[in-house]
């Protein structure tokens, strides 16, 4: 099976740098992937780590960890509008994604 | 370019009706699936399939029906609604050899 950990909410101060962490365990692994959620709204594709390393794309950064089962999102200069929730996820081959329960992040001025 | 569209938005049902959630994609994506978000429980796979024809259960399978006849269209049917299956569904779609899955606005259904 597959599990994923990630805390439920985290708040920031806007302009300031946060970090969403997430701990899986899984029976065949094939990289982490990250979403954003707004309230409301639908999940939305922000990066995906196949590789030990980061990756960066604009404010947003993803890092991953194979040796220790561990990746985490970076969000830097935090703007209002990233008040949102974040997931990770693990595919399993095909379709068979499983999603961590999502971290809100509340940015606060 | 629509992306993924699902119908109805919201939907009230009464408990024993059945009815079938709509999915329809554009992009020519292979692999379609259908999710539950329940608070507190992320996003939780129902069924999904990897291309016409070929459908196979997910998480939480029970009560839900699909079939996927065109690339296009993935409906999810909802034999015999109860309460337990009230919250939000998502169909999502992804290219094969691809791993950005592109999700529907959500249908959220509320069984009384």
């Amino acid at each position: 099976g597959q599990s994923l950990e990630q805390p439920s909410e985290v708040t920031a101060v806007e302009g300031a740098i946060v970090q969403i962490n997430c701990t899986y365990q899984t029976s065949g692994f094939y990289g982490l992937s990250w979403y954003q959620q707004h309230d409301g709204g639908a999940p939305t594709f922000l990066s995906y780590n196949a590789l030990d390393g980061l990756e960066e794309t604009g404010r947003f950064s993803s890092f991953l960890s194979r040796s220790d089962s561990y990746g985490y999102l970076l969000l830097q200069e935090l703007q209002m509008k990233d008040s949102a929730s974040y997931f990770c996820a693990v595919p399993g081959g095909y379709q068979k994604v499983t999603f961590g329960i999502g971290t809100k992040l509340q940015v606060i001025p | 370019n629509a992306g993924v569209t699902q119908t109805p938005k919201f939907q009230v049902l009464k408990t024993g009706q059945s009815m079938t959630l709509q999915c329809a994609q554009d992009m020519n994506h292979e692999y379609m699936s259908w999710y539950r978000q329940d608070p507190g429980m992320g996003l939780r796979l129902i069924h999904y399939s990897v291309g016409a024809g070929i459908t196979d259960q997910g998480e939480v399978p029970n009560g839900y029906n699909v079939s996927r006849s065109t690339t296009e269209d993935f409906p999810l049917r909802l034999l015999s609604a109860a309460p337990s299956q009230t919250s939000v569904y998502f169909c999502a779609s992804r290219e094969q050899g691809n791993t950005e899955a592109f999700f529907g606005q959500g249908t959220r259904l509320t069984v009384v």
